[in-house]
């Protein structure tokens, strides 16, 4: 059980275009996600937390205008790069809070050329 | 300011030989640690939560220990599919602005040689 669904697994866009990527849970309701970023070698840098039928809660640092979140539902929520620029190529990672703890998505591989 | 900090940053071990990675944290108060699995080009994948100091849990190769300072990951008789990067994460009580967010540290590249 706590499957979520990540998609795209990956993805190439040009400077100056718009990605959007999602996260659904296949088989629970996830009130709360959270999005991840993942540079080479390094570990998870939380982005933002997003709550169902609120505004997603920023990191410091994180440009809201640029990564807009969307959290509509129990099951669905999407981040979007607006006027993405090479300096956003990274991988992407989604995560959905349970009963039993948190469960991540298989990320999404953002390249901007 | 919250703290988690994984040792050794990579681990390179012959198949059977058995270690243990460390997970030290610095929390105002603990809700639970975590332990994930990362595959190259993947998601973490869930491995084990502890919650109280003294608590252990296993999972075929690998059992987890909390103590009120660190946590291990023991691997014993490693095969080279366990290798990848271990990532822990803690989850602080009270965190600021509700959210329950985790905080991970680097993570552990460990390769095991056939």
């Amino acid at each position: 059980g706590a499957v979520v669904s990540q998609h795209p697994s990956w993805v190439i866009c040009k400077s100056g275009t718009s990605v959007k990527i999602e996260c659904r849970s296949l088989d629970f309701q996830a009130t709360t996600m959270f999005w991840y970023r993942q540079f080479p070698k390094q570990s998870l840098m939380l982005m933002a937390t997003s709550n169902e039928g609120s505004k997603a809660t920023y990191e410091q640092g994180v440009e809201k205008d640029k990564f807009l979140i969307n959290h509509a539902s129990l099951t669905l929520s999407t981040l979007t790069v607006t006027s993405a620029h090479p300096e956003d190529s990274s991988f992407y990672i989604c995560s959905a809070q349970w009963s039993a703890g948190y469960t991540f998505g298989s990320g999404t591989r953002l390249t901007v050329v | 300011e919250d703290q988690v900090t994984q040792s050794p940053e990579a681990l390179r071990l012959q198949e059977g030989e058995s270690s243990s990675l460390n997970c030290s944290y610095t929390v105002s108060g603990l809700r639970g640690l975590f332990w994930y699995r990362q595959d190259p080009g993947k998601g973490p994948e869930f491995l084990f939560t502890l919650y109280s100091a003294g608590e252990e849990k296993e999972k075929e190769r690998l059992k987890a220990t909390l103590t009120k300072k660190e946590s291990f990951l023991h691997i014993t008789a490693p095969k080279p599919e366990d290798s990848a990067t271990y990532l822990c994460a803690v989850q602080a009580v009270g965190t600021q602005g509700g959210s329950e967010k985790l905080d991970f540290g680097k993570g552990m590249k460990l390769t095991v040689n056939p």
